[in-house]
């Protein structure tokens, strides 16, 4: 079964400053895709960046970026340029082919001013 | 629709009573998830739906949790005999799983308290 493991609980990141959020998974599929959400307080899930396994780059979404070590199993997603409005709960997930999708325990950011 | 809708938004049932959630899922879309979020946890899978194919139902906590998806589209989650440890947000997603680079599409929850 997938495992998706983000062991940080909570961070803290001052406004403007970058932020590394963790997470490894474990499979053995050679095919899959990582993804990253975003839950702020109200509640709704917003997808932030999607990295397949057969990628050779790491991906970029504006101030996202996504560290993907194959080799080492983790996706770490990178928030440049914090902002109050990035305090939420972010959630990694992996989906593998034709399966179900899931999720991390989740990390909660506190951005302070 | 223009996204994944579930309704009730809200629901306060009684220990004991069934209920059933329902997700629209956004038109096209094959797959459908379950989740269940506790109050500051992550989310818990409950089942999948992908097509025609039998449902992934690994998640399910108990034999009080089913679900059904019927013609392809809409879906219900009925839990019977509702106990407090119920209590939590269930979410519903939709994919069109063209590949592996599609995302989930979540509807904003149901938020069930057992009371």
């Amino acid at each position: 079964a997938q495992k998706i493991t983000q062991t940080q609980p909570g961070m803290f990141v001052q406004e403007k400053e970058a932020v590394t959020l963790d997470c490894t998974y474990d499979t053995s599929d050679q095919s899959y895709g990582l993804f990253w959400y975003k839950q702020p307080s109200s509640g709704e899930m917003i997808f932030l960046i999607y990295q397949g396994s057969y990628d050779e780059q790491n991906a970029t979404e504006g101030r996202y970026s996504l560290n993907f070590q194959k080799a080492r199993k983790s996706a770490n997603l990178v928030i440049s340029a914090s902002q109050l409005g990035d305090s939420a709960m972010y959630f990694c997930a992996m989906r593998e082919y034709d399966n179900d999708m899931r999720f991390g325990a989740g990390t909660r950011l506190t951005v302070k001013p | 629709g223009a996204g994944v809708s579930q309704s009730p938004s809200n629901k306060v049932t009684e220990k004991g009573k069934d209920v059933e959630l329902r997700c629209d899922p956004i038109s096209g879309h094959t797959a459908l998830y379950w989740y269940r979020q506790s109050l500051g946890q992550g989310l818990e899978f409950l089942i999948y739906f992908q097509g025609n194919s039998a449902p992934d139902k690994s998640g399910l906590p108990s034999d009080r949790f089913s679900a059904e998806r019927t013609g392809g589209s809409v879906s219900t989650l009925t839990i019977q005999r509702t106990q407090q440890e119920d209590s939590a947000v269930y979410l519903c997603a939709s994919i069109l799983p063209r590949g592996l680079n599609t995302e989930a599409f979540f509807g904003q929850g149901t938020r069930l308290t057992v009371v």
